[in-house]
């Protein structure tokens, strides 16, 4: 069965340190894994695109790693600000098929000051 | 201006009423997808049109139904809607390339009483 896996569920951090976000899925055939970030009561908003021969990519403070072999992929946020708290999502995407995607139930930060 | 648009942001509604969720987007895109969003759960498709003449089920069609009237525009419809249809819907679109992202509106939060 498909599925995409996040943890932890919820995570409060100070303001100014870092975190890991993890993600676990089970999709295949695999064609690539997106991080989004949603503020409350806003759309998500894609962090990055990973595909299959791509192991780490970056979006300012923000680097997702990911590992092909072991089905897992992170979300390491550097040097935290209020600005992210929101729930980030993991979402995996089929090679094939047009109903494609599968989303995690996504991991929701508090960066307290 | 935002890139999708969806209104209303917010509608309560009664048991048994039709209503129409609306969705405009400006990226010029083809792809365009309606989601379901309840809490401790992941992003869920309902429905899903690859352009003006393309109509798809998705995961959770059954209570709703679409209508693409224009390649910028794509409505959601509740016949007769009941309180388990309470849930923050989104509207998405995207490019059709496989890595291609999905620009999210800001969604619609209805409540069926």
């Amino acid at each position: 069965k498909n599925q995409v896996e996040q943890s932890p569920q919820s995570l409060i951090i100070l303001e100014g340190k870092n975190c890991t976000l993890q993600c676990n899925y089970t999709v295949s055939p695999f064609s690539n894994l997106r991080w989004y970030k949603q503020d409350t009561g806003r759309g998500p908003v894609s962090l990055t695109i990973m595909t299959f021969s791509e192991n780490t990519k970056s979006n300012g403070r923000y680097t997702a790693t990911l590992d092909a072999d072991t089905k897992q992929s992170s979300l390491h946020i550097t040097a935290s600000q209020l600005s992210d708290s929101a729930s980030y999502i993991c979402v995996v995407s089929l090679q094939t098929g047009a109903n494609n995607l599968f989303f995690g139930t996504g991991t929701r930060l508090t960066v307290i000051p | 201006d935002a890139d999708v648009t969806q209104t209303p942001r917010n509608r309560i509604t009664k048991t048994g009423k039709r209503i129409m969720l609306e969705c405009s987007q400006t990226k010029g895109h083809d792809r365009m997808y309606w989601y379901r969003q309840d809490p401790g759960l992941g992003l869920r498709l309902i429905y899903y049109s690859f352009d003006v003449k393309d109509i798809n089920k998705g995961e959770i069609s059954d209570g709703y139904s679409v209508s693409r009237q224009a390649q910028a525009k794509f409505s959601l419809s509740l016949e007769s809607a009941i309180p388990n249809q309470t849930a923050l819907y989104f509207c998405a679109t995207g490019g059709a390339g496989a890595n291609e992202k999905l620009f999210f509106g800001s969604g619609t939060q209805l409540s069926v009483l």
